[in-house]
């Protein structure tokens, strides 16, 4: 159980363009999913909080008008990268915590996104 | 803010017993997590401490102390599989009870 998808696993994109990821909980309703960056041999950095219905939350620094986060339902999340660029190129990782947990976090198998 | 240091690369040979360690400067926190991540993937969840002392889960466990704002990952009979980066996260008293994760820690397993 607590299983996390994400689509696509790997995108290029040419620069200028917007890309969107997809998060879903396949067998548990999540009241709040996280979107996380990390690049190359470094962590995992936060870069918003959603809850369903609301709008995110987002992390000192992350311009939120261009990640653009909707959390339509409590199974999906979808993170939208506008106007990409190289540097936007990393390791794209949501996770979701269940409605009936505390404290755990249940991650999906990450997004590459390669911005040319 | 908060902040977690742990090693940068640990290096231990098949069999062995490594211990990861993880000092952290935070206010507020529920627990101590340890995440295993293989090059390439996500990562996945190890242990959790929440209060003080050692959780045991088959060949890993965890210690949290948080007197001395200190825990460890304990991994023993090492095995090849196990080579991954380690990372040690808390998880905030705060908006989302967000995960603030540690810079992690390379494992290297050697036969």
């Amino acid at each position: 159980g607590a299983v996390v998808s994400q689509h696509p696993s790997r995108v290029i994109c040419k620069s200028g363009t917007s890309v969107k990821i997809e998060c879903r909980s396949l067998d548990f309703q999540a009241t709040t999913m996280f979107w996380y960056r990390q690049f190359p041999k470094q962590s995992l950095m936060l870069m918003a909080t959603s809850n369903e219905g609301s709008k995110a939350t987002y992390e000192q620094g992350v311009e939120k008008d261009k990640f653009l986060i909707n959390h339509a339902s409590l199974t999906l999340s979808t993170l939208t990268v506008t106007s990409a660029h190289p540097e936007d190129s990393s390791f794209y990782i949501c996770s979701a915590r269940p409605a009936a947990t505390g404290y755990e976090q249940y991650f999906g198998p990450g997004t590459r996104l390669t911005v040319t | 803010g908060q902040s977690l240091e742990q090693p940068s690369e640990v290096t231990a040979v098949e069999g062995a017993i490594v211990q990861i360690n993880c000092t952290y400067q935070t206010s507020g926190f529920y627990g101590l997590s340890w995440y295993q991540q293989h090059d390439g993937g996500a990562p996945t969840f190890l242990s959790y401490n929440a209060l003080d002392g050692l959780e045991e889960t088959g060949r890993f466990s965890s210690f949290l102390s948080r007197s001395d704002s200190y825990g460890y990952l304990l991994l023993q009979e090492l095995q090849m599989k196990d080579s991954a980066s380690y990372f040690c996260a808390v998880t905030l008293m705060e908006y989302g009870n967000k995960l603030v994760f540690g810079a992690g820690t390379i494992l290297r397993v050697k036969s």
